[in-house]
This record gives C-alpha cells, structure tokens and sequence, in this order.
C-alpha cells in the first residue's frame, strides 16, 4: 500500500473555482513538500512545511501541514490554467531509524478556461 | 542559475544496447538521486548518492548502475537496457538527506527501448 495517499487523483475545475488537494499518511511526516509538475517534464519546487499546523502561502496557493502532522493540503484559490498539472506530495518519514523520502502518487489538475 | 541538468531529453534505444544518462547539478549538493516515473506507479527511487563515491540502492534497482566519481555529476547507466525500463527518468539534487531539504529536478529523460 502507498505510504503517501493523495487525493484526488484527478480534477477538473471551471477557471476561478477553488480546490483542494490532500495528501495523507499513517506516519509522522518530519519534512512536507509540495511539487507541481508540468505534463512529461521535471518537478517544480512549491512549498516546504516542517511544524505541526504550519501554512504557509505564495501567490494563490496556500499548503497547510496539520497539528500531527500527518496530513497536508494544498489550497489553489480562484485557479486559473496556468495551475494546470500535476501535483506531488513528498515527504520524509523515519523508516528503520533513517529518514526516507516518499512520494505520494499525485494529483492530476485540469482548469477549464 | 542554479539547475540539475539531464542528458538526453529523449532517448530511444533497442535492447541490450548499454546507454548512460547524465545529470548534472552546479549547487554543491551532497545527495542525489535517480527516480523513474511510470503511470499509476508515481516516482519510484532507482539509485541515491549521500557523496563522492557514496552510493546506495533505491527501491528499484535491477537493472541500473551509478557512479560518482565527482560531486556534480552522477551518471546512470543501463547496461544491458530491456523493453521495461522504458519509462520517464528523474535526476534529483539537495544539500543532503536529512529531512527538510527539498529536492531539486531535473527536466527528465523519456527512454524508450524497443
């Protein structure tokens, strides 16, 4: 089973319209990173969260990591089609003592004009 | 500017014929990494690098084989390359691999073996 679930795995919004994707784990997530990918091309850093309950915003996106930090959000407010892609999750989880850094599966986004 | 540069973008070869993809980062990094991306699978970890000539095992790495001999550079190789090793290749770079150190990618290499 994925150790990052995402959801969902697909959207499709009207231009202007807000949206959410989540990513969840059954672990402690020690760092959350959000990715937005460009169809066949490379990952984009968006955002890093490190504190439970910590936001953090840049432009109309808005990621948020809960208290127990094991689940994170990313918000896009009034989306438009340039938001469209795909966006990842990764994290570091503690596995066998060491840190590892997993991916979630991500989430396809499609913004109708 | 700073960048994690992959060589080729596109890359089409027939089986068994041994190719290498190269990667490239001009920020110091110490870690790196190779993923492949396949559909409905996500990106999955082939190799990663913790430094010069510090090399270790992903989660996928039948197949493959890296190297690095120097700190900017950490090439793949495919020896011996089969039809299921076709898929969308990620070079990746951060200062090291503690937690929170966002990785940095490349643009990708789309093989396809034949």
């Amino acid at each position: 089973s994925q150790e990052l679930e995402q959801s969902p795995q697909s959207l499709i919004v009207q231009e202007g319209k807000n949206l959410t994707i989540n990513c969840t784990s059954s672990k402690t997530l020690y760092g959350l990173y959000w990715y937005k990918q460009k169809y066949g091309e490379g990952l984009i850093f968006l955002m890093m969260l490190q504190k439970g309950g910590e936001e953090k915003s840049h432009e109309k996106i808005t990621a948020k990591l809960d208290e127990k930090k094991q689940q994170s959000s990313l918000h896009i407010t009034a989306s438009q089609p340039s938001h469209a892609g795909i966006y990842l999750c990764g994290a570091d989880i503690k596995s066998s003592g060491t840190y590892k850094y997993i991916f979630g599966t991500g989430t396809r986004l499609k913004v109708l004009a | 500017e700073a960048q994690v540069t992959q060589n080729p973008r596109y890359l089409i070869t027939v089986t068994g014929k041994k190719l290498t993809v190269t990667c490239s980062q001009n920020m110091n990094h110490e870690y790196m990494s190779w993923y492949r991306q396949d559909p409905g699978l996500g990106l999955r970890q082939i190799y990663y690098s913790m430094n010069v000539e510090v090399t270790d095992k992903g989660d996928v790495p039948e197949g493959y084989k890296v190297s690095r001999k120097e700190k900017r550079n950490f090439p793949l190789i495919l020896e011996s390359p089969s039809p299921n090793q076709t898929s969308l290749y990620f070079c990746a770079s951060s200062w090291d691999r503690g937690y929170n150190s966002p990785l940095h990618f490349g643009n990708g290499t789309r093989l396809t073996v034949t």
